[in-house]
């Protein structure tokens, strides 16, 4: 079975300042996703980036990269020039990319992040 | 203009009562999702169905039923409540396809006295 772990419970940046969460999974599967959530207090789950097993370049989206290490089975997110809005706990998940019909994810642990002014 | 809504948002109830959760989404997806997350904020697959079918029941109790009347619609029963059942549920709906994001409702929190 697929796992997902975060082996950070609680982070703390600076605003302004860069930060970056791990995420490790296991799986012997090669074709899979990956996805960061973001859950803020408000509690909506937030899709924050996603990567696709296959691709090599590592996904972007504004602030927010990853660092995808397929051979590591690693997946961390880096948030540059943090803002009081990313305050939030963070979630990695897996997702496997065939076989049928079996999209459900797998989540980590979740890391919550806090921001200081 | 809401894409995945969950009634209620808010659920307080005594042991051993039944009660059951909405969700609808808007969105066109053929495939509609039950997760748990529980004190820890652990989030986990309970339930998935598409096209009104089930597809993944994730060794969920048999006191969970999910109801799937039509594709925009899944709702979760849930009979003789018990303490450990408090947790919030989520509720997602996506396209058909591997490829497709998972859209979240805004969960209902079930607190059991």
């Amino acid at each position: 079975a697929q796992t997902v772990t975060q082996s950070q419970p609680e982070m703390s940046v600076q605003e302004a300042e860069t930060v970056t969460l791990s995420c490790t999974y296991d799986t012997s599967e090669s074709d899979y996703y990956l996805f960061w959530y973001k859950q803020p207090p408000s509690r909506q789950m937030i899709l924050v980036i996603r990567q696709e097993a296959y691709k090599q370049q590592n996904a972007t989206e504004n602030r927010f990269s990853v660092n995808f290490q397929k051979a590591a089975k690693s997946f961390s997110l880096k948030i540059s020039d943090s803002q009081l809005g990313d305050a939030a706990m963070y979630f990695c998940a897996y997702k496997l990319g065939s076989g049928g019909s079996n999209y459900k994810l797998t989540f980590g642990k979740g890391t919550l992040l806090t921001v200081n002014p | 203009d809401t894409a995945v809504s969950q009634t209620p948002k808010y659920l307080v109830t005594q042991m051993g009562n039944d009660k059951s959760i909405k969700c609808e989404q808007n969105l066109g997806h053929d495939t509609m999702y039950w997760y748990k997350q529980d004190s820890k904020k652990f989030l986990k697959i309970m339930f998935s169905y598409n096209n009104k079918e089930l597809i993944i029941n994730e060794t969920v109790p048999n006191r969970f039923s999910p109801k799937s009347p039509d594709k925009a619609h899944l709702n979760l029963h849930i009979n003789s409540l018990e303490l450990g059942d408090s947790a919030v549920y989520f509720c997602a709906s996506s396209h058909t396809g591997v490829r497709n994001e998972q859209f979240f409702g805004p969960g209902t929190r079930l607190t059991v006295l």
